[in-house]
């Protein structure tokens, strides 16, 4: 199984901070992604990752930023933190799976909880 | 823009029932992957079908690919209260996965 660990866990900040969220894995996938998980809305993709300095916007990508120097580690920066960030993020990576060679799984951080008061 | 719509967004049934949950789109994707979550974790996948009119079975649950790779359901035989929790659907499509927005489900023993 791939590790994949995010800190913190739980975070408490206030309207108009920065935050700055991590994911690292313990092995060399290639693809990251994050996510936010709302009631109602399933995951939606904020940004992803396909190597190191190589991002991209997903869905909701607005007052989000990341960034990949290494391998290992993908993070996420809410440049000035508001309500409506208030959520739960999830970090992924994608990797082959052993009994589909032609597709791949993607396995899940335990995520953070984030509330912006 | 890739959606997923996943019905029914809540169930709630007695220990031994049968239920299916549904996940469609207009558009196709490469595979159509299903994931189990429970409160405080991430999801954990399921299973993966890739071609088109794919069955596939993990012990009480049955998982299908429609035949044009835009829908799919999940077929769970004599419910347990141990299948409680949240069932999602994700399509996946340019190295990107896009998610259905779940169902909640509650086996009632």
């Amino acid at each position: 199984d791939a590790g994949i660990t995010q800190s913190p866990r739980h975070k408490v900040t206030e309207t108009g901070t920065p935050v700055t969220l991590r994911c690292h894995q313990t092995e060399n996938h290639r693809y990251m992604y994050w996510y936010r998980q709302d009631p109602g809305h399933g995951l939606r993709l904020i940004h992803y990752s396909y190597g190191v300095k190589d991002t991209d916007k997903g869905e909701v990508s607005d007052g989000y930023s990341v960034s990949r120097s290494k391998t290992e580690d993908f993070l996420l920066t809410l440049e000035s933190a508001t309500s409506s960030q208030t959520s739960v993020y999830f970090c992924a990576i994608s990797h082959p799976l052993l009994d589909r060679g032609d597709s791949y799984g993607y396995t899940f951080g335990s995520g953070t909880r984030l509330t912006v008061v | 823009t890739q959606l997923l719509e996943q019905s029914p967004q809540f169930l709630s049934i007695q220990e031994g029932e049968n239920l299916t949950v549904y996940c469609n789109s207009s558009s196709v994707f490469s595979s159509l992957q299903w994931y189990r979550q429970e409160p405080g974790e991430g999801p954990v996948l399921l299973v993966t079908v890739v071609t088109g009119g794919e069955v596939k079975k993990l012990k009480r649950l049955t998982f299908q690919f429609g035949d044009a790779r835009k829908d799919s359901s999940l077929h769970i035989t004599a419910a347990q209260p141990g299948d409680t929790g949240l069932y999602l659907c994700a399509g996946e499509y340019g190295n990107k996965l896009v998610f259905g927005a779940g169902t909640i489900l509650r086996v009632k023993s």
